[in-house]
This record gives structure tokens, C-alpha cells and sequence, in this order.
């Protein structure tokens, strides 16, 4: 059965500041991994999807990378902003596209 | 390009009525998953339809049924409801018979906010 674990659960930083979300999972079996936000009372926004067979995916600010082996993901994000304030949740899936969900870490990015 | 769509947008019920939500996907699309989300939680998996047919479930009880339609829009029913039925439900797209590495990518709608008194 696969499980995901987000770290933080919850983290506070300054505006500007570069930080970086973690993500672990027991299967290493994946066939995908999706990195999503969500605003509070909101449905999920796709940020990255990263395949299996890739290391790394790149939007903008965000990067998110990929280490099946170790059972890890991260999501870099640069030169935070308060827009950038919401509850990341990373998702794994294997083969047949059911997403399993870590709890999430909501971030607060303060002025 | 029309997104994922959820009626309604909130519901309020009362315990052991039965309820139904409904979730247009995204142009294209010919899978609908739904979700569950209670408060501060992730989303758990309830149920996937793909080609008018139940294809995978999660660990939820008979009281949670669903459907696809031709269009492949899909409902996902609630009978007898129970206080702990109360969450944020989410509808998510994706578009399988394509193939690719993208296949699997999901799309989320907006969800249905049904709260049991």
C-alpha cells in the first residue's frame, strides 16, 4: 500500500525567501508524482507532474525533483512571495492513475 | 478549452439523507476519479470510472456508488449519510486512451462542499 508523507506540515517564512517543501512515499513503484496547491475552500491546482522515468520539472519559480530509489520528492520554490501562500500537496500514482496524497504543508509567505 | 466542472458548489443534508453530486471533466477527458477531503486532510480515493465502468475503488463503503455517462460525466452518489460523510468532495479528469507519459495527469475541479447536520 503505497503512503506519502509530507514535511513539513507547516512552514512560515519571510517574503524573498527560497524554501523547500519534502515529499516521501513507500513505493517506489510510481508511475508518476504531481506536486499540487490549494487554496483554503479550493479545489487542486496542477503545479509540476514529474514521470518516473525523469529526475526534475521546472515552472517558473518552482522546481520540483525526483528520487525514485530513495522514495523522495522535493519542490524548490525561489524568491517566495504572500501570493505564494497555500497548502502544497504532493501525489503519488502507480500504473492506473489513482492519486495517493500526502496531508500537505500549508505555507504562509508574510510581507 | 472548458475545465473541470462540480455542481453543486455546497450542500447541506441531514443524516441518513442520500445526496448526489455531478462533475463535468475537461474537454477531452474520458476518466473521472473522485475524492474525499475532510478538513485539514489530503484528498483520499474513492472511486474511478472510465468507458461507463467502475474501474478502481478506494476504501470507502457500498453507501458511496457512482456513474459514468456516455458524455463522460460522471455522479457520485452518498446514501444514508453519516455526520463523517461531511468533507470537500473533488472530481478530477484525466484522459487515458490517449496513452503517453501524460496520460495519468489529473485535473481537479473545484469541488462540492457537503456538510451533514
Amino acid at each position: 500500500k503505497q503512503e506519502v508523507t509530507q514535511i513539513p506540515a507547516a512552514l512560515s517564512v519571510p517574503e524573498g525567501e527560497n524554501l523547500v517543501l519534502n515529499c516521501s512515499f513507500t513505493d517506489s513503484a510510481i508511475y508518476n508524482l504531481q506536486w499540487f496547491r490549494q487554496d483554503p475552500g479550493k479545489g487542486l491546482t496542477s503545479l509540476l507532474l514529474i514521470q518516473s522515468s525523469q529526475r526534475e520539472q521546472t515552472s517558473g519559480r518552482l522546481n520540483a525533483s525526483l528520487d525514485k530509489s530513495s522514495g523522495r520528492s522535493t519542490l524548490y520554490i525561489a524568491a517566495s512571495q504572500p501570493g505564494d501562500s497555500a497548502t502544497y500537496l504532493c501525489a503519488a500514482s502507480l500504473r492506473g492513475s489513482r492519486l495517493t496524497f500526502g496531508e500537505g504543508t500549508q505555507l504562509t509567505v508574510n510581507p | 478549452d472548458a475545465g473541470v466542472t462540480q455542481s453543486p458548489t455546497h450542500l447541506i443534508k441531514t443524516r441518513g439523507q442520500q445526496v448526489t453530486l455531478r462533475c463535468s471533466p475537461k474537454s477531452g477527458h474520458d476518466t473521472v476519479s473522485w475524492y474525499q477531503q475532510a478538513l485539514g486532510q489530503g484528498p483520499q480515493f474513492i472511486f474511478q470510472y472510465y468507458e461507463e465502468e467502475e474501474r478502481q475503488r478506494g476504501n470507502f463503503p457500498d453507501r458511496f456508488s457512482g456513474h459514468q455517462f456516455p458524455n463522460y460525466s460522471s455522479e457520485l452518489n452518498v446514501n444514508a449519510l453519516l455526520l463523517g460523510d461531511s468533507a470537500l468532495y473533488l472530481c478530477a479528469s484525466s484522459l487515458v486512451r490517449a496513452g503517453g507519459p501524460n496520460q495519468y495527469e489529473q485535473y481537479f475541479g473545484p469541488g462540492t462542499r457537503l456538510t451533514v447536520t
